[in-house]
């Protein structure tokens, strides 16, 4: 069964720091794109940040630039997000999400993993 | 406020169809393909629709999608009050060099 699983959320106070894990499996996970998508309690989906297959290149929203990296362990079968100076308003819903074989639509989603900041 | 726009919300009653639209520019709807998204109630989002008008397996042909322009449509038909959920456009915008999605759709099935 393709799969993803997200984990590593929390509450953290603002200024601080976390690191998401994504599990991939039942797909071949170097082959594929992965992005970062969250969403804010009561609020509609926001793209956050993408990472091509071998982890070569990578983009982001400009509300997270400088502040969250997208990283990947196709060894581990893993997609991570580490995110610093941590703000309110990174309060959100994360998703991992599978860039299928298309343009830029994400077929597999993981449950999403809740980060809350807050003092 | 998103860089693609939806309308807040959209009805109709069972069996009829319905048509939600997402407006963008030619950085992102007009010059790529669109996915659109369901997300059902507390859950995780699921594509229904994407390169613009394929249908992953699975999706019953009920759930077409176009584009004209810089504006793309998603057409629901024969509509069931299972398909009540939120609706997302979504793309890459080549100009921000990020990817989009549209504010959402809530669609209530009367």
């Amino acid at each position: 069964e393709v799969q993803l699983v997200e984990s590593g959320g929390g509450l953290v106070q603002p200024g601080g720091s976390l690191r998401l894990s994504c599990a991939a499996s039942g797909f071949t996970f170097r082959s594929y794109w992965m992005h970062w998508v969250r969403q804010a309690p009561g609020k509609g989906l926001v793209w956050v940040s993408h990472i091509n297959s071998d982890g070569s290149s990578t983009n982001y929203a400009d509300s997270v630039k400088g502040r969250f990296t997208i990283s990947r362990d196709n060894a581990k079968n893993t997609l991570y997000l580490q995110m610093n100076s941590l703000r309110a308003e990174d309060t959100a819903v994360y998703y991992c999400a599978r860039e299928g074989d298309t343009f830029y639509a994400m077929d597999v989603w993981g449950q999403g993993t809740t980060v809350t900041v807050s003092s | 406020q998103s860089v693609l726009t939806q309308p807040p919300s959209v009805s109709a009653a069972p069996g009829q169809k319905v048509t939600i639209s997402c407006s963008g520019s030619s950085s992102n709807i007009g010059n790529n393909y669109v996915s659109w998204y369901q997300q059902l109630p507390g859950t995780a989002p699921k594509v229904l629709i994407y390169d613009t008008n394929k249908r992953p397996s699975g999706i019953p042909d009920r759930f077409s999608g176009s584009k004209s322009g810089t504006s793309a449509t998603l057409g629901i038909t024969g509509l069931q009050t299972g398909d009540e959920a939120d609706y997302y456009c979504g793309t890459w915008d080549s100009s921000l060099s990020a990817g989009v999605f549209g504010g959402g759709t809530k669609l209530t099935v009367l």
